[in-house]
């Protein structure tokens, strides 16, 4: 494998399931992100890990919990969701944080829908 | 002030034709302004960027052109080919690693 992968590629959960999102990363980068990406509207960024410790967090529900076992890594556990989260949940990653803004590269994606 | 206002929504553009698509920011603190193309079931890829310190950026056939006055930028796509069609994000930033996107432009280039 190459580049950033995430599994599974589309979930269907009802609100009151309990699922995971998995990215891997296989470029050395050090830095992870969670993008939520809905129809017509910016990529909104929701989390940012730097050497697995987590860097950012922006205003996201509690029903989403991130988890960054390492730098290859990223998970998101989902519980409880609701109908308005279904999305495409990308993950990205990037060589690094600081000294300037850096590629980000992002996986294809995790197709969400909340029945 | 975050915002970053990108058109039009939608695009279409005869083959061999000119793709134009336009950003506009209002925080003059961005110092960062790439391209991301996204295709159907990927996700997106950084196209090209360009600095404020430069009016112009050309990678083959696509172009950056930025106007540090008027607050915009534009992304130029020439010979269009309908291997292009895909999904176009601006973004920009300020000197860090988070990206203030736009809300994408869906370009369709018809044969």
């Amino acid at each position: 494998e190459t580049g950033v992968t995430q599994t599974p590629r589309h979930l269907v959960m009802g609100m009151t399931n309990k699922k995971s999102l998995k990215c891997e990363q296989h470029l050395g980068h050090n830095a992870m992100y969670w993008y939520k990406q809905s129809a017509k509207k910016p990529l909104e960024l929701m989390f940012v890990y730097n050497f697995k410790e987590q860097t950012e967090n922006n205003s996201v529900p509690s029903r989403f919990s991130p988890e960054c076992p390492n730098s290859s890594h990223l998970f998101l556990h989902l519980h409880t969701l609701q109908p308005e989260d279904s999305a495409l949940y990308l993950c990205a990653s990037s060589l690094r944080l600081a000294g300037g803004p850096d590629t980000q590269y992002f996986g294809p994606g995790t197709r969400l829908t909340v029945l | 002030q975050q915002q970053v206002k990108q058109s039009p929504q939608s695009l279409i553009v005869q083959k061999g034709g000119i793709s134009i698509i336009n950003c506009a920011y209002e925080n003059t603190a961005f110092d960062y302004f790439p391209w991301y193309q996204q295709f159907p079931g990927k996700g997106p890829a950084l196209l090209i960027a360009i600095r404020p310190d430069v009016s112009e950026k050309k990678e083959g056939r696509f172009t950056i052109s930025f106007n540090k006055s008027a607050k915009q930028f534009s992304l130029h796509i020439m010979d269009s080919q309908p291997g292009d069609s895909a999904t176009y994000f601006c973004a920009a930033s300020w000197g860090n690693y988070q990206l203030i996107w736009g809300a994408g432009t869906k370009l369709i280039i018809k044969p």
